[in-house]
């Protein structure tokens, strides 16, 4: 059974940092891309990265770049989300999620940025 | 405000049909496949169709996807007061190089 699930999230101060994980099983994780998808309380889904199967490439949304990294262990199938300068905006749930369709989604990790 | 844009909010009776427009431009739908995508608070989304009209193994043919030019459509007949949730549209927008989805749908059956 395919399975992601994401940990990691958590209250943070502005300006504060959290590293988000995403544990896969059930497929062979190293074969897709990956991505992170946030929604804010009351908001719709925003995408904010993504990146290739085997690490090499990677993309951001512009409200984020410069402050989040995206990476991957494909030995630990783990995808990760190392988050920096954190602002209120920031606060949301968290998704990781399958392949270039979206084709499955975690329970999502919430992260919450206040003082 | 979202790239894509979808109405707020849509309705119907139990049985009957909706549809859920979703609209772009070239640089997103216009030469991208579009997903659509099902979520209830607190729970996973969930994918409906990909690839603008094709629905994975375990989605009713209840739920189907069009695409033209710079726009998108999502149908769900025989409504049912499970399908009650938030609607949402996304693609790939080689301008901005990054995701994108609409604002959201809620569907409410009434």
């Amino acid at each position: 059974e395919v399975q992601l699930v994401e940990s990691g999230g958590g209250l943070v101060q502005p300006g504060g940092s959290l590293r988000l994980s995403c544990a896969a099983s059930g497929f062979t994780f190293s074969s897709y891309w990956m991505h992170w998808v946030r929604q804010a309380p009351g908001k719709g889904l925003v995408w904010v990265s993504r990146i290739k199967s085997d690490g090499s490439s990677t993309s951001y949304a512009d409200s984020v770049k410069g402050r989040f990294t995206i990476s991957r262990d494909n030995a630990k199938n783990t995808l990760y989300l190392q988050m920096n300068s954190l602002r209120a905006e920031d606060t949301a749930v968290y998704y990781c999620a399958r392949g270039t369709s979206y084709s499955r989604w975690g329970q999502g990790t919430l992260v919450t940025v206040s003082s | 405000q979202s790239v894509l844009t979808q109405p707020p909010s849509v309705s119907a009776a139990p049985g009957q049909k909706v549809t859920i427009s979703c609209s772009g431009s070239s640089s997103n739908i216009g030469n991208n496949y579009v997903s659509w995508y099902q979520h209830l608070p607190g729970t996973a989304p969930k994918l409906l169709i990909y690839d603008n009209n094709k629905r994975p193994s375990g989605i009713p043919d209840r739920f189907s996807g069009s695409k033209s030019g710079t726009s998108a459509t999502l149908g769900i007949t025989g409504l049912q007061t499970g399908d009650e949730a938030d609607y949402y549209c996304g693609t790939w927008d080689s301008s901005l190089s990054a995701g994108v989805f609409g604002g959201g749908t809620k569907l409410t059956v009434l």
